[in-house]
């Protein structure tokens, strides 16, 4: 069964630093995603991605933050100096985006420590 | 912003019995209602889902039921069994590409 995909599982990093989170979409899917969830809050929207561009996005998704689908495979939140409050889990989502198909599925998160 | 509320952080049932999740949602643009289930350290997998033109869908174990009147959804697991066990969020969205708004969750437990 096609998964969403999602490396690395955690990173440390260092405040101030630049880090970037990488996930692989489900192949025929067009609409992808990022949320996050700060330890013991709920899960909360960032950003959505649709024919190479940003469709809508959050108040937290500020110009520290930013996307790419650099191929036709990858999908990317880059993350230009983290902060404190940036430590949390990182999930990439992807959709078909149409009455058929507008299930998001998400990957296994990537587990953002800033330090 | 409380868009989507599940009050109740923890049920136990024992198992085989039927487990109800309940969610509530203020914002009446919503029209797609999804249930994820949660294991800590790991992302929210996709149960089952329902549109605003529905008011009840089944999957198995599982069945949601939206009360568009009330802005309330259930989740039904029957039998519930004990790898059940998870957190369970309830998501809605405005569109079929949109953003989705969680709850806050509601910590499963099944016991033997």
């Amino acid at each position: 069964e096609p998964e969403v995909t999602q490396t690395p599982s955690h990173q440390v990093t260092q405040m101030g630093q630049e880090v970037i989170l990488r996930c692989v979409p489900i192949s025929n899917h067009l609409y992808f995603y990022w949320y996050r969830q700060i330890l013991g809050q709920k899960v909360e929207f960032l950003v959505s991605f649709y024919n190479n561009e940003i469709s809508e996005k959050s108040e937290i998704f500020d110009d520290q933050f930013s996307v790419e689908r650099p191929d036709g495979s990858n999908f990317t939140l880059k993350i230009r100096s983290t902060k404190l409050e940036d430590s949390a889990m990182y999930f990439c989502a992807s959709s078909e985006g149409n009455y058929q198909g507008y299930e998001q599925y998400f990957g296994p998160g990537t587990r953002l420590t800033v330090t | 912003d409380q868009q989507v509320k599940q009050n109740s952080p923890s049920l136990s049932v024992q198992e085989g019995r039927i487990s109800i999740l309940n969610c509530d949602y203020t914002n009446s643009m919503f029209d797609y209602f999804l249930w994820y289930k949660k294991y800590p350290a790991e992302g929210p997998t996709f149960l089952i889902s329902i549109s605003s033109i529905k008011d009840k869908n089944e999957d198995g174990r599982f069945t949601v039921f939206l009360n568009k009147s009330a802005k309330h959804l259930s989740l039904h697991i029957v039998p519930s069994q004990p790898g059940d066990s998870a957190v369970y969020f309830c998501a809605a969205s405005t569109g079929t590409a949109s953003k989705l708004t969680f709850g806050t969750g509601t910590r499963l437990q099944v016991t033997l």
